[in-house]
């Protein structure tokens, strides 16, 4: 069952420390989406790839946050100088490289825990 | 700014009931109608989605009703079970085309309680 991968599953970070999320995403798809669940609520759109470019990243924040999809290896979410609002679940998502980009094929997600 | 909003917030169903949940969205450009399942811990997963130019789509005992005047689409969970217990998200999004393309937008996310 090769689904959407992520790690790690759980995270604890300092404030003041970077957190890197790694997605891997289902064989041959090359899109990918990241999310952001706080408690009790809906996932928030954060930013888009495909291979080696950032198609959209409207949802993320200017500052301290940053995204690749490298051609070789997993996609990578990064926060850096985490604070305790970064805690959160995030999910990432990816699609296949036909039409039907809009189906997501959602991980299991990182939780993110800023002490 | 509230694109897309759920409701009920949250719903208690006996067994073999039926469970339904709406959404309502803002946004005319959205062409893509999915309704996604979540248990704790894990990833949302995708239940049944439906296009704007069909009213309705049926897959088991899970039911999409469609109307675009209205601006709505709603779930339905026929014969429901305790292992239907779950958080429901709709996810409206865009196909193609636009700055949009390919972002999902959540509702708030129902939470399904179906007792045995």
């Amino acid at each position: 069952n090769a689904g959407v991968m992520q790690n790690p599953r759980h995270l604890v970070r300092r404030r003041g420390q970077e957190a890197r999320l790694r997605c891997s995403p289902m064989k041959g798809h090359s899109h990918v989406y990241w999310y952001r669940q706080l408690p009790e609520e809906g996932l928030k759109f954060m930013v888009y790839l495909q291979k080696e470019n950032i198609i959209d990243e409207s949802g993320m924040p200017k500052e301290r946050f940053s995204a690749e999809f490298p051609k070789e290896g997993p996609s990578i979410l990064r926060i850096q100088q985490v604070v305790r609002g970064d805690s959160a679940a995030y999910f990432c998502a990816s699609s296949p490289t036909t039409r039907s980009q809009e189906t997501q094929y959602f991980g299991p997600g990182t939780r993110l825990l800023v002490l | 700014q509230q694109q897309v909003k759920q409701s009920p917030q949250s719903l208690i169903v006996q067994k073999g009931g039926i469970s339904i949940i709406n959404c309502a969205y803002e946004n005319t450009a959205f062409d893509y109608f999915p309704w996604y399942q979540q248990f704790p811990g894990k990833g949302p997963e995708l239940l049944i989605a439906i296009r704007p130019d069909v009213s309705e789509k049926k897959e088991g005992r899970f039911t999409i009703s469609f109307n675009k005047s209205a601006k709505q689409f709603s779930l339905h969970i026929m014969d429901s079970q305790p292992g239907d217990s779950a958080t429901y998200f709709c996810a409206p999004g865009i196909r193609a085309g636009g700055t949009s393309y390919g972002k999902l937008t959540f509702g708030q996310g129902t939470i399904l309680t179906v007792h045995p």
